[in-house]
């Protein structure tokens, strides 16, 4: 029973560079998160989709931040052009309800230098 | 807005022993639920036990247990017989109708 599944699991790029950090849900689970993590701030919420529609984004911090979700199987958050606060690791999380426990996936770090 | 607050920043216990982690929230909405999630230093975020505000039979999963007072908005973890794969950092955390909130995290170590 494969988990949520992200990638890359590091990132290292340059200042002004665009990133694509890449999710897979568990199968059948319905909505999906995304987080960033750092010493400072802690666990973020970002944005999260239900059934593949975005439905609160007030947690990305700019316009350089964009997510989308295009089917079921599959979203990515995209960062351009990346800048070198943007460092922290990415978490994607789903579930079967929004109301219901989230399963995290293994998390992307992200180095931007 | 709903807060979770985790008082104490770093815990340790000794190896087979027994440690209680300390959570309280405070909210006013009547269904929630809460949960505990493991980030050991590989950062996985690993779901440890959840319990839902209605039932009032505190949650637990093998050596792993929660003491949930409702009236009270407390949360804790217990860990019995500790284990050296224990060791990581414990995230309390309220999910009801907004977004999933989690406390600043207790730093748990195993003393061999």
């Amino acid at each position: 029973d494969a988990g949520v599944i992200q990638s890359p699991r590091h990132e290292v790029t340059e200042m002004g560079q665009e990133v694509t950090l890449r999710c897979k849900p568990i199968s059948g689970h319905n909505s999906l998160f995304w987080y960033r993590q750092t010493m400072m701030r802690g666990l973020e919420l970002l944005i999260y989709f239900n059934n593949n529609v975005p439905i609160d984004d007030s947690g990305m911090p700019e316009d350089r931040f964009s997510a989308k979700m295009p089917n079921a199987s599959f979203s990515t958050l995209k960062i351009q052009p990346s800048e070198p606060r943007d460092s922290a690791v990415y978490f994607c999380a789903s579930s079967w309800t929004r109301r219901r426990e989230q399963y995290f996936g293994p998390g992307t770090r992200l180095t931007v230098t | 807005a709903q807060t979770v607050t985790q008082s104490q920043p770093e815990m340790s216990v000794q190896e087979a022993e027994t440690v209680t982690l300390s959570c309280t929230y405070d909210t006013s909405e009547s269904d929630y639920y809460l949960f505990w999630y493991k980030q050991p230093p590989s950062r996985q975020m690993i779901l440890v036990i959840r319990q839902e505000a209605y039932k009032q039979q505190n949650a637990t999963e093998n050596r792993f247990s929660v003491n949930f007072q409702k009236a009270a908005k407390s949360f804790s973890l217990k860990i019995s017989d500790s284990q050296l794969g224990d060791a990581a950092m414990y995230f309390c955390a309220y999910k009801g109708n907004e977004k999933l909130t989690f406390g600043t995290g207790t730093r748990l170590t195993i003393i061999p």
